[in-house]
């Protein structure tokens, strides 16, 4: 069974960094996109952007770019989400989910919450 | 970009039909996908392209999508149905999820 295995939750302040990850298991992801989607406290679902892992190609919302770098190490399986520059604003869940051409996400990652509070 | 909008809420009498509809311009142009997220978990793609159902997603989960609006329907609604739905679409460079719907089962 494919799974998304995320990293723990995290308590930040503003201004401070983070970089969060997401590891797959018993399958490579060199044919597949990694997307990172965020959902604010009761809110709903937004996607962020995505990485390639076979060539690396890395695609941003217009709302995240310049906020946030996505990365991913091939040989551990593994994509990161990274912030320079924490806000309070940017407390919420993050989740990874696999995705491929027109096929939707899936699976998905059990999410990080990431709290930012001074 | 552009705003998927979905319903805010549905509700359906135990064992009756829900429909959760997700409109924009020319959405039967594009390939739609459903997520039903129950609390506290991770969203879970029910279904894909349309209308095709994932492994182990129940038959009772069906797509449609034609002209402004595609449709999630869930046939003999069950309690554990009860959850929040989101479409999504991939189109001008970037994904955008619907508003999202809660589907109340009474």
């Amino acid at each position: 069974e494919v799974q998304l295995v995320q990293s723990g939750a995290e308590v930040k302040k503003p201004g401070e960094s983070l970089k969060i990850s997401c590891k797959g298991s018993e399958y490579s992801f060199a044919n597949y996109w990694i997307a990172w989607v965020r959902q604010m406290p009761g809110k709903g679902l937004e996607w962020m952007g995505m990485i390639f892992y076979g060539d690396s190609d890395t695609r941003y919302s217009p709302s995240f770019q310049g906020q946030i770098t996505i990365s991913a190490d091939k040989s551990i399986n593994t994509a990161y989400l990274q912030w320079n520059n924490l806000k309070a604003s940017d407390t919420a869940i993050y989740y990874c989910a696999r995705g491929s051409s027109g096929w939707g996400f899936d699976p998905w990652g059990q999410g990080t919450l990431v709290t930012v509070s001074s | 970009s552009y705003e998927l909008t979905q319903p805010l809420s549905v509700s359906v009498v135990l064992g009756q039909t829900a429909r959760i509809t997700c409109g924009v311009n020319n959405i039967g142009g594009k390939n739609v996908h459903w997520y039903q997220q129950k609390p506290g978990q991770a969203p879970v793609l029910v279904i894909y392209k349309d209308t095709n159902r994932p492994s182990g997603i129940p038959e009772r989960f069906s797509g449609s999508n034609s002209g402004n609006t595609a449709t999630l329907t869930i046939t003999r609604a069950q309690a554990g149905d009860e959850a929040d739905y989101y479409c999504q679409v991939w189109g001008s460079g970037t994904y955008v999820f619907g508003t999202g719907t809660k589907v109340t089962v009474l």
